[in-house]
């Protein structure tokens, strides 16, 4: 199948700080990308949809202030999350949709510590 | 309720065993996806079902449509095996690739 790659794999940072997670499409170009959350023994939860070109699409009680998200191109969408707090930590995965095989490829995801 | 329930929540095996983990919905759907996480949490797409069955390797996935189950099935079952396995359906009409995900079902398969 298709991969996908997200950088960095983990990130620790301090209280107030921004950290920016890449998710990239690495042999197919991906017009739809999804960021995710995940808690500690919960499932994914959707945070938004990202189209290439276009503002993304928050799902309801996503802050699209704080969780800035980025589609510049079919290969790139980058996820921001701005002035961290510890209840933020999570693990964080994007997918991307690849529209010839209708399918949606995961990628490895990055586990976001804030201390 | 949930829109996707799994059973069972946790399965513990024995090497070689036959394991069935099933999936069932109660909304129209376009395709079903099985995932798998292992600890450490990446997430490998293992197949995307609108009908019938699929197999690869040791894995089979089958989805009865008209029932809105799905059950995924490993044989000879391999410590290897053990990981947290998602069931997530993709709803009907248009492009949308929007998942909603059951909770997973965890999997332990002692030597």
């Amino acid at each position: 199948g298709a991969v996908v790659s997200q950088h960095p794999s983990w990130v620790i940072c301090k209280s107030g700080t921004s950290v920016k997670i890449e998710c990239r499409s690495l042999d197919f170009q991906a017009t739809t990308m999804f960021w995710y959350r995940q808690f500690p023994k919960q499932s994914l939860m959707l945070m938004a949809t990202s189209n290439e070109g276009s503002k993304a699409t928050y799902e309801q009680g996503v802050e699209k202030d704080k969780f800035l998200i980025n589609h510049a191109s079919l290969t790139l969408s980058t996820l921001t999350v701005t002035s961290a707090h510890p209840e933020d930590s999570s693990f964080y995965i994007c997918s991307a949709g690849d529209s010839a095989y209708n399918e949606q490829f995961f990628g490895p995801g990055t586990r976001l510590t804030v201390l | 309720k949930n829109e996707v329930e799994q059973s069972p929540q946790n399965l513990t095996a024995q090497e070689g065993e036959f394991i069935t983990i099933n999936c069932s919905y109660s909304v129209g759907i376009s395709a079903l996806h099985w995932l798998q996480q292992h600890p450490g949490g990446g997430i490998v797409s293992l197949f995307m079902l609108s009908s019938g069955k699929k197999k690869h390797g040791r894995l089979i996935a089958t989805i009865n449509i008209q029932e809105k189950h799905s059950s995924l099935h490993i044989t000879a079952s391999h410590p290897r095996d053990s990981a947290v396995y998602i069931c997530a359906v993709r709803g009907s009409g248009g492009s949308n690739y929007k998942l909603t995900f059951g909770k997973g079902t965890l999997l332990t398969v002692n030597p």
